[in-house]
């Protein structure tokens, strides 16, 4: 099974800063990772779906890349109502899917 | 709008079963493919369990495969789980979640409120 690393696992940043978060997968896979926004007490969103499509309504600030198996999510100009926790997620050919373990994201 | 609300939550010993259902409304329900995922106490997200449309593809996590159960019922808009054997590693907010897709197993675009499972003695 493919194993996604996240990190980090938290970081602490300030307004109108840049934030990046990586997952690096155990092996080389297609572009089949999306990204997750989840505040608190709430359920999650989905942001970015096939590594760098934004889904619909989700602001230009967000977006995600890949270099290999290194996936980055990007915040640009930080905002307050950015505060969550971030999850990638795999899925694959087989019908396995797998989150990655989060990056709490802080003011 | 889309609505998915779950059920059937509670507190259950080790060993013992449990059934959760999802009610889905506000979409067309037989076009999509439906999950469960799971966030244990101040845990990260983990899916468990996902079913096409047509309950023709399957899919489990590692950890609950042999003792959990996905099917769904396209007449009554519903989604389950069956979860038997279960363990204190289990105790976690259930969510029911709607694919973009179908056939496929790969997004959770849409996302319930959650019911809470906890296995304990």
């Amino acid at each position: 099974d493919i194993q996604m690393t996240q990190s980090p696992s938290s970081l602490s940043a300030s307004v109108g800063d840049r934030v990046t978060i990586t997952c690096q997968a155990s092996q080389d896979i297609p572009n089949y990772l999306n990204w997750y926004q989840q505040k608190p007490g709430k359920a999650p969103k989905l942001l970015i779906y096939d590594v760098s499509n934004l889904e619909t309504g989700v602001p230009s600030r967000f977006s995600g890349s890949r270099s290999g198996t290194d996936f980055t999510f990007t915040i640009r100009n930080l905002q307050p109502e950015d505060i969550a926790t971030y999850y990638c997620q795999h899925y694959d050919n087989l019908s396995l899917l797998t989150f990655g373990g989060g990056t709490k994201v802080e003011i | 709008e889309v609505q998915l609300v779950e059920s059937g939550g509670g507190l259950v010993q080790p060993g013992r079963s449990l059934r959760l259902s999802c009610a889905a409304s506000g979409f067309t329900y037989d076009n999509f493919a439906m999950h469960w995922v799971r966030q244990g106490p101040g845990k990260g997200l983990e899916w468990v369990s996902g079913i096409t449309w047509n309950s023709g593809n399957v899919g489990y996590a590692d950890s609950v495969k042999g003792r959990f159960t996905i099917s769904r019922d396209n007449a009554k808009n519903s989604l389950y789980l069956q979860m038997n054997s279960l363990r204190p590693e289990d105790t976690a907010v259930y969510y029911c979640a709607k694919d973009i897709l179908g056939g496929e197993l790969r997004y959770f675009f849409e996302w319930g409120q959650g019911t809470l499972v906890t296995v304990s003695s």
